[in-house]
């Protein structure tokens, strides 16, 4: 059974910092990961999908990572800004069904202090 | 978010009532996901609709929730005699019939957040 953990559960930083969020799953034979923001109230902003043969996807300031061995990704925020301030997911969709379940991780609740 | 419409955005409903949630999935997506979010947790699946079937629904209560997508409409997931517990915010998501394109890619609606009072 596919699960997902991201540490930090919550994370502080100064403006300007940069920052990694972490996700680990526990089976490695995902089709792809994707990384989500949810804003407080709001809905899922998809930010980088990342299909199980890439390493790795860039998307402005922030970067992805996918180690599928070892069950790992990380997102790379670079300068980070007060309006990066919101809950970042995780989620991976398996191969082992007929279909693409998504599974998510609990979150890591960011917060950008100006 | 692709085009999966979600409504109403807000529902309010007494204990006792009965809450539908309504999910419109983009054009040409045969397929129908179902999240719920309770307060302070992640995103849990619920139900995996097709046209007319329901292929999996291991993360539905096994009372009062219930979910249908027609062949005509949109995909309903409905809780009856609604309690305290069942305040969340329920998501659903589409992806295109596997081998078209994007294949299995899901895309995401903006969630109905429920509230029995």
């Amino acid at each position: 059974k596919q699960e997902v953990t991201q540490i930090p559960a919550a994370l502080s930083v100064p403006e300007g910092e940069n920052l990694v969020l972490n996700c680990s799953f526990t089976d490695s034979a995902i089709y792809n990961l994707q990384w989500f923001r949810q804003d407080p109230g709001k809905g899922l902003t998809s930010l980088l999908l990342i299909q199980s043969s890439q390493r790795e996807q860039t998307s402005g300031r922030l970067n992805a990572s996918l180690d599928k061995s070892s069950g790992r990704s990380t997102l790379y925020i670079a300068a980070s800004q007060p309006g990066d301030s919101a809950t970042y997911l995780c989620a991976v969709s398996g191969v082992k069904t007929s279909y693409d379940k998504v599974i998510f991780g609990p979150g890591t609740s960011l917060s950008v202090i100006p | 978010n692709a085009g999966v419409m979600q409504n109403p955005r807000h529902l309010v409903r007494r204990r006792g009532q009965e809450a539908r949630l309504r999910c419109s999935p983009v054009k040409g997506h045969s397929h129908v996901y179902w999240y719920r979010q309770l307060p302070e947790e992640g995103l849990k699946f619920m139900v995996y609709l097709q046209k007319e079937n329901i292929i999996d629904e291991s993360g539905m209560p096994k009372e009062r929730f219930s979910a249908e997508f027609p062949k005509e409409g949109p995909s309903i997931l409905r809780i009856q005699q609604v309690v305290r517990g069942d305040s969340a915010a329920y998501f659903c998501a589409s992806s295109p019939t596997p081998g078209q394109g994007l294949g299995n890619t899901i895309y995401f609606g903006e969630g109905s957040w429920l509230t029995v009072v």
